[in-house]
């Protein structure tokens, strides 16, 4: 069963250090998401991409953040400038298509900024 | 008020037992609706997608009442693998296709 995949798993890096977050979306997938959830609150959607472009993105979704689709199969997420506050699990998602698509979830990548 | 309510709980049910969630959405635009689970420090898994006709996947049974913008999740004979957070989601395509995750509810199955 296709399956998306994150790298790596976990990531401590320095408060100002950046961080590059990578994914690989299901292969047949055209819609790509980050998520993020903060240890013991709720997930929260963090930007969706679709034809290498930002179709949507949210609050926290600040200048810090970039997504970028560098090759025909893996999505990444960039924080320029980690912040205490970004500590938390980050998730890749895909799905087929817009609408009532179901999303599927990567394993998650746990980002510890120290 | 939030987007997405659910009791927290922890429920805590033997073994072969039913047992109900709820939920609730305040964004009436809502127009897919999901049921995930997560297990601790893992990704949320899709359960099932929920339609306003309600739908059944095995021992799981959905339900939405767009009226009273509620869904529920009913789950028959409990096994011990089913403890988890069961979050319940929901989408609008006004918000592109972003989901909205309720806190989620626990469920403890016991033997």
């Amino acid at each position: 069963e296709p399956e998306v995949t994150q790298t790596p798993s976990h990531q401590v890096t320095q408060m100002g250090q950046e961080v590059i977050l990578r994914c690989v979306p299901i292969s047949n997938h055209l819609y790509f998401y980050w998520y993020r959830q903060i240890l013991g609150q709720k997930v929260e959607f963090l930007v969706s991409f679709y034809n290498n472009e930002i179709s949507e993105k949210s609050e926290i979704f600040d200048d810090q953040f970039s997504v970028e689709r560098p090759d025909g199969s893996n999505f990444t997420l960039k924080i320029r400038s980690t912040k205490l506050e970004d500590s938390a699990m980050y998730f890749c998602a895909s799905s087929e298509g817009l609408g009532g698509y179901e999303q599927y979830f990567g394993p998650g990548t746990r980002l510890t900024v120290t | 008020r939030k987007e997405v309510e659910q009791d927290p709980g922890p429920f805590n049910v033997p073994e072969g037992a039913t047992v109900a969630f709820n939920c609730t959405y305040s964004n009436s635009a809502s127009q897919s609706f999901f049921w995930y689970r997560q297990d601790c420090r893992k990704e949320p898994k899709l359960l099932m997608s929920v339609y306003s006709s309600g739908n059944e996947d095995g021992r799981f049974t959905a339900q939405l009442n767009r009226a009273s913008q509620y869904i529920s999740l009913l789950i028959r004979d409990s096994k011990l693998s089913d403890s988890a957070t069961y979050l319940c989601v929901v989408m609008s395509m006004e918000y592109g296709n972003k989901l909205v995750f309720g806190a989620g509810t626990i469920l403890r199955v016991k033997s």
